[in-house]
């Protein structure tokens, strides 16, 4: 079974450009989460997908993140315009269904805005 | 506010010997914890959990414990392998909401 993939691996824009990160989940899972981690400090929470519904997105910044999930299959997070602040490593998670199922991590999208 | 705290950053473990990661957490709605493991350019792998109705909960080589009023968890790695070598996260959640909240990691390496 193919694990959580992200594309791209890592992505370096120019303060005030635009990047679109993506994410496939586990197939059938229906949970789908976005996290953050930033310059070695904690992962934190963007936002959480049911199917193509958002859930809870708490975490978002600000307005300048747009999340959408199509179809309730991939995701994309797009960050428009880039800061210099949001540099970090993004990651995409999922998880089947039932509240409290583990989640399963992709490897990341190293984001570096100059 | 850092709801779920790692203090030590690193920790170094001679390899066949204990390895003891420590979690403190603020934040008493907090009843699932969990702790991922996560090796250089990959993303965090799950290891093993622990419902706040236990204080143990054991798989293998792992043991998580949990002291609800301390509110402080520590994951036991015995005996410690070279392969354990990688970055620990403690995270916690409420059983009402999915969002996952971390720890800023600690840095494990075992040393051969």
């Amino acid at each position: 079974e193919a694990g959580v993939t992200q594309f791209p691996s890592h992505s370096v824009i120019e303060k005030g450009q635009t990047v679109t990160l993506r994410c496939d989940p586990i197939s059938g899972h229906d949970n789908l989460y976005w996290y953050r981690r930033v310059m070695g400090k904690e992962i934190k929470f963007l936002l959480h997908f049911v199917k193509e519904s958002k859930q809870d997105e708490s975490g978002m910044p600000n307005n300048r993140f747009l999340a959408e999930r199509t179809g309730g299959t991939y995701s994309t997070l797009k960050v428009q315009p880039a800061e210099l602040e949001d540099s970090g490593v993004y990651f995409c998670a999922s998880s089947p269904g039932t509240s409290g199922d583990t989640q399963y991590f992709g490897p990341g999208t190293r984001l570096t805005v100059l | 506010d850092q709801q779920v705290k790692q203090n030590s950053p690193s920790l170094s473990v001679q390899e066949g010997r204990i390895s003891i990661l420590n979690c403190d957490y603020t934040n008493s709605m907090f009843d699932y914890f969990l702790w991922y493991k996560k090796y250089p350019a990959e993303g965090p792998t799950f290891l093993i959990s622990i419902s706040s109705i236990k204080d143990k909960n054991e798989d293998g080589r792992f043991t998580v414990f949990l002291n609800k009023s301390a509110k402080h968890l520590s994951l036991h790695i015995v005996p410690s392998q070279p392969g354990d070598s990688a970055v620990y996260f403690c995270a916690a959640s409420d059983f009402g909401n999915e969002k996952l909240t971390f720890g800023t990691g600690t840095r494990l390496t075992i040393i051969p």
